[in-house]
């Protein structure tokens, strides 16, 4: 099943510990990319990827990292969170960013920074 | 800040057609999306426009006017499951190639 799987689906955690929210896609896809959706706000893009080794700041990169060393592969990185980052998070794919193809999401994770 | 409007809330009555309209600002073009999303989920592709004009897509169609920075999607025939917020998406003027920018979300109501 051609899907894009985020793990994990919930975390609570204290400010500072470093920690990783994982995105893998099994549909080939060259881009890829993380958002935060919070009350009000929308969906805003943190980064992404329009293929292995090549990344680029969204709209709201501060404080977080990302690496695209496999093409099915996007982790998100906070080194040390903080609670402003409290926040539902999305990881998305799609085949090419040259075609504009529909992007396909993962199920969420949702991040609590106490 | 954000560059795409739509209206943050509608409601409808079972059966009605509702119309959500939003507004952007015109980039190079590739298109512009529309994704609907429950409580809860992940949005989901509705519909992808990137020449004028309107694509039906059975009970859904959405419309594109390029030269106006407008987009609106139609539901047809609405049901109480297409309670959920709509959002469109595109990239916007002078955004760099991969940056994509939703809309806040109109949450729809469906009534009985």
């Amino acid at each position: 099943e051609a899907q894009v799987t985020q793990n994990p689906r919930y975390l609570i955690t204290v400010t500072g510990k470093k920690l990783t929210v994982t995105c893998s896609q099994n549909m080939n896809h060259e881009y890829m990319s993380w958002y935060r959706q919070d009350p009000g706000l929308g969906l805003r893009q943190i980064y992404y990827s329009m293929n292995v080794e090549v990344t680029d700041k969204g709209d709201v990169p501060e404080g977080y990292k990302v690496s695209r060393k496999e093409k099915r592969n996007f982790p998100l990185i906070l080194e040390s969170p903080s609670p402003n980052q409290t926040s539902l998070y999305f990881c998305a794919s799609s085949l090419s960013w040259a075609q504009v193809q529909p992007q396909h999401f993962g199920d969420g994770t949702r991040l609590s920074i106490l | 800040g954000q560059n795409i409007d739509q209206p943050t809330e509608m409601t409808a009555t079972e059966g009605a057609i509702v119309q959500i309209n939003c507004t952007y600002q015109t980039s190079g073009f590739n298109g512009l999306f529309w994704y609907q999303q429950h409580a809860g989920e992940a949005p989901t592709f509705l519909s992808y426009n990137v020449l004028d004009g309107l694509e039906e897509k059975g009970r859904f169609s959405s419309f594109l006017s390029r030269s106006k920075g407008y987009s609106y999607l139609l539901l047809k025939e609405l049901q109480m499951k297409d309670s959920a917020s709509y959002l469109c998406a595109a990239p916007l003027r002078g955004s760099t190639l991969g940056r994509l920018y939703f809309g806040r979300g109109t949450q729809l109501t469906v009534w009985p």
